[in-house]
C-alpha cells in the first residue's frame, strides 16, 4: 500500500479539464511545500510536471497546475489532449524515515 | 543538459546480488543528490534511498534497510545501487535519478535515467 492516495483511473474528453487528487498526511503532503507530480507514459521513464506543489519545470505546458489543501494536494490538466493519456505519480517529502514517498499512480484516458 | 546513463538489464536468481551503476553528465556531480527508484511491473513507483554525492552520505527507505547500499565514485561521476539477497518481488525497473541541489530543500526528481531491468528467476 503507498504511503500517499491516488484514484486508480480519471478519464476526460478532449478539450475538458480534470483533477487528481493526492492525498497523505501532516507528516507529508500536509506538513511541507514539497509535493511534486510526474507522468509517465508506457515504456518511458517518468517526466517531472509540477514541484513545491505549483511550480512548472521550464517547457511544461501551462495547462498542468498545482495546489494543496490540508493534507491533500491535486493536479489539474485544463484543454485535455489525447498526448496527456499517461499515468500520473504524486510525491512529497516526507519527515517519516524515508525521505520520499509516492502515490499509488493514476491512469488518465482521454476519451 | 544533465543526463544520466545506467548500466544493463541483468538476469539474477534469488539470493544472489545485483550493482547498477548510474553515470551522471552536463552538470556539476556533487551538488545534487541522487535517488534510486524502483517500479515493478505493471506497479507504482518506490522510492529506494537517496546518496549525497558529495559526501556519500545515504538514507535508505526503511523495507530496504539491510539489503540495499548506494555508494558513489567522485572521479568518474557515478553512483551504484547494490541490492543483496534477491527475491522474486525485486524484479522492477531501477531508476536513478537527480533529486534536488544538496544545499536546498525539497524533493523534485527533475532528471531520470533510462531505467534497468532486473529480472529475478530461477
Amino acid at each position: 500500500q503507498s504511503a500517499l492516495t491516488q484514484p486508480a483511473s480519471v478519464s476526460g474528453s478532449p478539450g475538458q479539464s480534470i483533477t487528481i487528487s493526492c492525498t497523505g498526511t501532516s507528516s507529508d503532503v500536509g506538513g511541507y511545500n514539497y509535493v511534486s507530480w510526474y507522468q509517465q507514459h508506457p515504456g518511458k521513464a517518468p517526466k517531472l510536471m509540477i514541484y513545491d506543489v505549483r511550480k512548472r519545470p521550464s517547457g511544461v505546458s501551462n495547462r498542468f497546475s498545482g495546489s494543496k489543501s490540508g493534507n491533500t494536494a491535486s493536479l489539474t490538466i485544463s484543454g485535455l489532449q489525447a498526448e496527456d493519456e499517461a499515468d500520473y505519480y504524486c510525491s512529497s517529502y516526507t519527515s517519516s524515515s524515508d525521505f520520499v514517498v509516492f502515490g499509488g499512480g493514476t491512469k488518465l484516458t482521454v476519451l | 543538459q544533465a543526463q544520466l546513463v545506467q548500466s544493463g538489464a541483468e538476469v539474477k536468481k534469488p539470493g544472489a546480488s545485483v550493482k547498477v551503476s548510474c553515470k551522471a553528465s552536463g552538470y556539476t556531480f556533487t551538488n545534487y543528490y541522487i535517488y534510486w527508484v524502483r517500479q515493478a511491473p505493471g506497479q507504482g513507483l518506490e522510492w529506494m534511498g537517496i546518496i549525497n554525492p558529495s559526501g556519500g552520505y545515504t538514507t535508505y527507505a526503511q523495507k530496504l534497510q539491510g539489503r540495499v547500499t548506494m555508494t558513489r565514485d567522485t572521479s568518474m561521476s557515478t553512483v551504484y545501487m547494490d541490492l543483496r539477497s534477491l527475491r522474486f518481488d525485486d524484479t522492477a525497473v531501477y531508476y536513478c535519478a537527480r533529486g534536488p541541489e544538496t544545499d536546498t530543500s525539497g524533493s523534485a526528481i527533475d532528471y531520470w535515467g533510462q531505467g534497468t531491468l532486473v529480472t529475478v528467476s530461477s
